[in-house]
């Protein structure tokens, strides 16, 4: 499976603020996800990134909200807007490996404040 | 039982038991599903998975059981270790077409030396 690591592992954010997560993966593969995952929850998926084309959002997930970039095949960043203390969550990346498998990056834990 | 909130179903196990986590899938037309282990503080991690043509997989010291009929997905851990304690999900997916992971609600498991 693929080494998936993700930038920063926690922060703790003012309200109103915005915060890039990047995700980075050791090899190359065509589709990225990000992942939210609100305390004590399950995870919620937020969007589909593929390189070279924008990223597929889930119902109730906006691109205004959580821009993302996908600019080669191991690379991709997710931002969190004008975040209020709704938005604190881990958020996770992951790819897609063999069949629809999927595997995970360590998370970023976020606190709004 | 169910529970909402931030109040996650949990089994509280011996060591060297064997245990057992249940999941209701959603999707009668999911032929894809997936076992994940969350320890804290870490993301998911593949544990096994199982298309809908097999009713048992097995692997190292866990099982995954499928009944399609009632849309029931089950994890057996044999002989329960310390280091078994973690949150479990399933996950569900179609194989053909664009689909999407859809994780279940999360089991802790708590194992007791």
């Amino acid at each position: 499976s693929a080494v998936i690591s993700q930038k920063p592992s926690r922060d703790i954010c003012q309200r109103g603020t915005s915060l890039t997560i990047q995700c980075q993966v050791d090899s190359q593969v065509t589709m990225m996800f990000w992942y939210r995952q609100q305390p004590g929850q399950s995870l919620t998926l937020i969007a589909t990134a593929n390189q070279g084309s924008e990223a597929t959002y889930e119902s109730g997930f906006v691109i205004d909200k959580f821009p993302i970039s996908r600019p080669n095949l191991t690379f991709s960043t997710l931002t969190v807007s004008n975040m209020s203390p709704e938005d604190s969550s881990i958020y996770l990346c992951s790819v897609e490996g063999q069949q629809e498998t999927q595997y995970f990056g360590p998370g970023t834990r976020l606190l709004v404040l | 039982g169910e529970s909402v909130g931030l109040h996650l179903p949990t089994l509280s196990v011996q060591e060297g038991d064997n245990s057992i986590i249940n999941c209701a899938y959603s999707n009668s037309a999911s032929d894809y599903f997936i076992w994940y282990k969350q320890e804290s503080g870490k993301g998911p991690q593949f544990i096994i998975d199982i298309r809908s043509n097999m009713d048992k997989r097995q692997g190292q010291r866990v099982t995954v059981l499928l009944n399609k009929t009632v849309k029931h997905l089950s994890l057996q851990i044999a002989a329960t270790q310390p280091g078994d304690s973690a949150v479990y999900f399933c996950a569900e997916t179609l194989l053909s077409g664009y689909s999407t992971l859809t994780f279940g609600k999360g089991t802790m498991l708590l194992v007791s030396p």
